[in-house]
């Protein structure tokens, strides 16, 4: 079954404005990392951040973690149409082999 | 390319059937994950290898599904007999293990059961 649920299910921006995504779980983690799927493809491995950690960015992407709430958001600023994928967290669970667990993913749709 | 690679990309093949999968990590990774990936839904863990040693199974690998990765280089995985609700696009991810927590996903394999 899937560790957490993301929300929202579908978002549709335009070009130039900032998606946000949320992100809940259920476990104590090591850490928590998004990914991106382009349709019907693997997955892209966008950033990670660690249980200790508040807030991360890399490029366009800002990443927070609440481990009291159990819960994540990614920010994606300025979208660009090839940012159209879904996204996904995933937990790595404390004692659990580094094994992932996803949510349920958040599809973005960016019109130019 | 020194990514994961999966084969076959696709396959369609009829109930009760057995089909293999096979996927190529990255070189030197140690760590070697298998994932199934319903439509709409996220990735599920299906297995875990480290090196030549399969260390944990998901509940959902049932007795028809066997993973193996002899030389702690690629892996398989089979399906026995395999029925409808194995429709799915199954992915492999590899990891370096110690230090490093992400994993590289490969294309997948997606599998139509007819």
């Amino acid at each position: 079954s899937q560790q957490g649920e993301e929300d929202p299910q579908a978002l549709s921006i335009q070009e130039g404005e900032n998606a946000t995504m949320n992100c809940s779980y259920k476990t104590s983690i090591n850490n928590l990392q998004w990914y991106r799927q382009n349709s019907g493809r693997g997955l892209v491995h966008l950033i990670l951040i660690r249980s200790n950690e508040r807030e991360k960015h890399s490029g366009r992407l800002r990443v927070t973690l609440d481990t009291s709430k159990k819960s994540s958001s990614l920010l994606i600023t300025a979208s660009r149409a090839a940012d159209t994928a879904s996204y996904f967290c995933a937990t790595d669970a404390v004692g659990g082999f580094q094994k992932l667990v996803f949510g349920t993913g958040t599809r973005l749709l960016v019109s130019p | 390319d020194t990514g994961v690679s999966q084969d076959p990309r696709h396959k369609i093949t009829k109930r009760g059937q057995n089909v293999t999968f096979r996927c190529d990590p990255i070189s030197e990774h140690n760590r070697l994950y298998w994932y199934r990936q319903t439509l709409g839904q996220g990735p599920e863990f299906l297995t875990y290898f480290q090196n030549e040693a399969q260390l944990e199974k998901s509940r959902l690998l049932s007795d028809r599904f066997s993973a193996e990765r002899p030389k702690g280089s690629f892996s398989t995985l089979e399906i026995q007999r395999t029925e409808q609700g194995d429709s799915a696009m199954y992915l492999c991810a590899s990891s370096p293990g110690t230090g490093s927590y992400e994993q590289y996903f490969g294309p997948g394999t997606r599998l139509t059961v007819t």
